[in-house]
């Protein structure tokens, strides 16, 4: 299986600030790379595919970047309703693992 | 829009078989993959398996050999069976649709359903 490890576990930031998360596959994906945001209570909503693909409908401070190994979600500034734990997913070879998730703290 | 719900006991006995439903609505199951995930209380996700429209099934190996994916085109339905079930089946299940143009990407889940295995 391929292993997708997120960094970090944790995060806690203010309303404005800019926030990036990180994704490291255990070997290159290409840009096989999907990110989840999972509020509070409710079912996880894809933000980003393709490693850089905005989903529509997600709000533009949201982006992504990498290719091979390394990804990463921005958030260019962060609003309340970011409150979320975050997820990365490859789906180059099935099983199509998930990172461990990211637990993203409003300050 | 297409929605999608799960519906199915949220208590199963152990070494019972967990059976959940998925159904589509506002769109078609052809052309997608319908999959199946779950979410231990407190824990991360965890890709079940999934099943093309055409009938093909993938599903994770630590689960393979006690897992069903199947599809009902005429009802609009997918489903699940987790058989010999135990406590660390105890989870939150989603079913979610794969698009094929989004390399796969999940990009419709339902609401999920909390399955607790107990005697």
């Amino acid at each position: 299986d391929i292993q997708m490890t997120q960094s970090p576990s944790s995060l806690s930031a203010s309303v404005g600030d800019r926030v990036t998360i990180t994704c490291r596959a255990s070997q290159s994906i290409g840009t096989y790379l999907n990110w989840y945001q999972q509020q509070p209570r409710k079912a996880p909503k894809v933000l980003i595919y393709a490693a850089s693909s905005l989903e529509s409908g997600v709000p533009s401070r949201f982006s992504g970047s990498g290719s091979g190994t390394d990804f990463t979600l921005t958030i260019s500034s962060l609003q309340s309703e970011d409150l979320a734990t975050y997820y990365c997913q490859q789906t180059y070879r099935t099983p199509y693992t998930f990172g461990q998730g990211t637990k993203l703290e409003i300050k | 829009q297409v929605q999608l719900q799960e519906s199915g006991p949220g208590l199963v006995k152990p070494s019972e078989t967990l059976s959940l439903t998925c159904t589509v609505s506002g769109g078609s199951i052809s052309g997608y993959y319908w999959c199946w995930m779950r979410q231990p209380p407190g824990k991360g996700l965890e890709w079940i398996g999934h099943i093309y429209y055409n009938g093909k099934t993938d599903y994770n190996p630590s689960l393979k050999s006690r897992v069903t994916i199947a599809v009902d085109t005429s009802k609009n339905q997918f489903s699940l069976k987790v058989r010999s079930v135990t406590a660390a089946d105890t989870a939150v299940y989603y079913c979610a649709r794969g698009n094929p143009d989004r390399i796969d990407a999940l990009d419709v889940w339902g609401q999920g359903t909390m399955v607790t295995v107990s005697s």
